[in-house]
């Protein structure tokens, strides 16, 4: 079945510095979904990319969908201790179930 | 947006006891709900897929006799699961796809803890 894989699986970094998460899915999918949990909170949409090659920003935040829809990156520029937590990516097949990558911990220190 | 109510927010109970976790799209009606466990520090693994009216679709290595769903209504959906063993203590959270969007919401989770 799909399996969906996400790098790295922790990252720390300075405040001010920049934070890519890779995730990449054995097969080809119809959208990619990227989710934020705070730690002991659940985890809340961010975004949905549908089309090959589509790029989507949200303020500091970078989504990439690749040109053969099968991964995809969040990049945060000028990180903020506000960004800490748990990036997971999901990506959904035709099958209609979203399979989650198994997340990047991104700790951010002032 | 959307919000999806889930109930409880923590239980615990004794081994051998059955316990239910209830799922509900407060404002918008859902056709599908998904079902996920999450282990301390580790990403959500879908256990069922739950559709209104017909049976849930389980993710292999889920034992569907263990963990019972039911999919009632367009908002709301239920986790049992029976018989618990400390093994089954786990973050239990739904997501239900709104109908009109096809957007995904989360409850908050249900901690579940046996002893």
């Amino acid at each position: 079945g799909q399996q969906v894989m996400q790098i790295p699986q922790y990252q720390h970094v300075q405040e001010g510095e920049d934070f890519t998460t890779y995730c990449n899915s054995s097969t080809t999918l119809s959208n990619i979904q990227w989710y934020k949990q705070r730690p002991g909170g659940h985890p809340v949409f961010l975004i949905q990319l549908v089309k090959s090659g589509e790029v989507k920003k949200q303020k500091r935040l970078t989504f990439q969908f690749g040109e053969a829809k099968k991964n995809s990156s969040l990049h945060i520029t000028a990180t903020q201790t506000t960004d800490v937590g748990t990036y997971f990516c999901a990506g959904e097949d035709s099958g209609y179930a979203l399979n989650f990558g198994k997340g990047t911990s991104l700790l951010v220190t002032p | 947006g959307a919000v999806v109510s889930q109930h409880p927010s923590w239980v615990i109970c004794k081994s051998g006891t059955s316990v239910k976790i209830e799922c509900r799209s407060l404002d918008f009606q859902a056709t599908t709900m998904f079902w996920y466990r999450q282990f301390p520090k580790q990403s959500l693994m879908l256990m069922a897929t739950s559709n209104e009216g017909s049976k849930a679709t389980y993710e292999q290595g889920v034992e569907k006799d263990k963990f019972l769903i039911n999919h009632a209504s367009l908002t709301l959906s239920t986790l049992t699961v029976t018989s618990a063993h400390p093994e089954d203590s786990s973050f239990y959270i739904c997501s239900a796809r709104q109908r009109n969007t096809g957007e995904l919401f989360f409850g908050e989770g249900s901690r579940l803890t046996v002893l």
